[in-house]
């Protein structure tokens, strides 16, 4: 058990829609990081956060975006969804320690499937 | 830029033999380094990390791995499996002095046959 929950569990959308994943993190921890984990891939990087500000970004486009609220929670917003947004969506909390990110806990993640 | 290389997709064992699941890491800047499981339709797992410190890393459910940074891997063992560790493992790396983003390699399906 992290801590860290995410909504909803699963999501069916068609083309072109926009979605809003949330995920609900352990208070204290005041960083959240976004993944994307295509089927049989491992998770790739989308963007964290960091007290409210985006703090790094991997290589995804301007589509994907993000919000972080003071009550550690958290919002990943994709527009214009495609077919390849296919994908198990998992968010990770971790604390600062001496100004040092270093553990990430992973929620359950968010089944997203696009048609 | 960092990667990860998990050297083998798919490894089956027999219940109660060892087993390696291998993982290699390219980075010119120290790093910290991570194993997670991945059950079933589930999410990813903490099994163990290297901080610093000791190169011997043990998990509580008996499997460790070994930080060996002369020949960049970070190997994960386990003397003697049971039917419950099938899953996914994932090895990931991070920049110790950055803001913690993980690369992860492409993940060894552990699966444990009676």
């Amino acid at each position: 058990e992290t801590g860290v929950t995410q909504s909803p569990t699963h999501l069916i959308k068609t083309r072109g829609q926009q979605v809003t994943l949330r995920c609900s993190s352990q208070s204290g921890h005041n960083t959240v990081s976004w993944y994307q984990q295509a089927l049989g891939q491992g998770p790739q990087f989308i963007f964290q956060y960091y007290r409210e500000e985006e703090n790094g970004r991997g290589n995804f486009p301007p589509r994907f975006s993000g919000l972080q609220f003071p009550n550690y929670s958290s919002e990943l917003n994709v527009n214009a969804l495609e077919l390849d947004d296919s994908a198990l969506y998992l968010c990770a909390s971790s604390p600062t320690s001496g100004g040092a990110f270093k553990t990430q806990y992973f929620g359950p993640g968010t089944r997203l499937l696009v048609l | 830029a960092q990667s990860v290389t998990q050297l083998d997709s798919q490894v089956p064992v027999f219940e109660e033999a060892p087993v390696e699941l291998r993982c290699n890491y390219s980075s010119s800047v120290s790093v910290y380094l991570f194993w997670y499981v991945q059950y079933p339709n589930q999410g990813l797992q903490l099994l163990l990390k290297y901080l610093s410190g000791s190169t011997l890393v043990e998990s509580i459910n008996g499997f460790e791995a070994e930080f060996n940074k002369s020949q960049t891997s970070f190997h994960l063992r386990k003397p003697s499996v049971h039917i419950s560790d099938t899953a996914e493992y994932f090895c990931a790396v991070s920049r110790s002095s950055n803001t913690g983003k993980l690369i992860f390699g492409q993940g060894t399906t552990l699966q444990v046959k009676p």
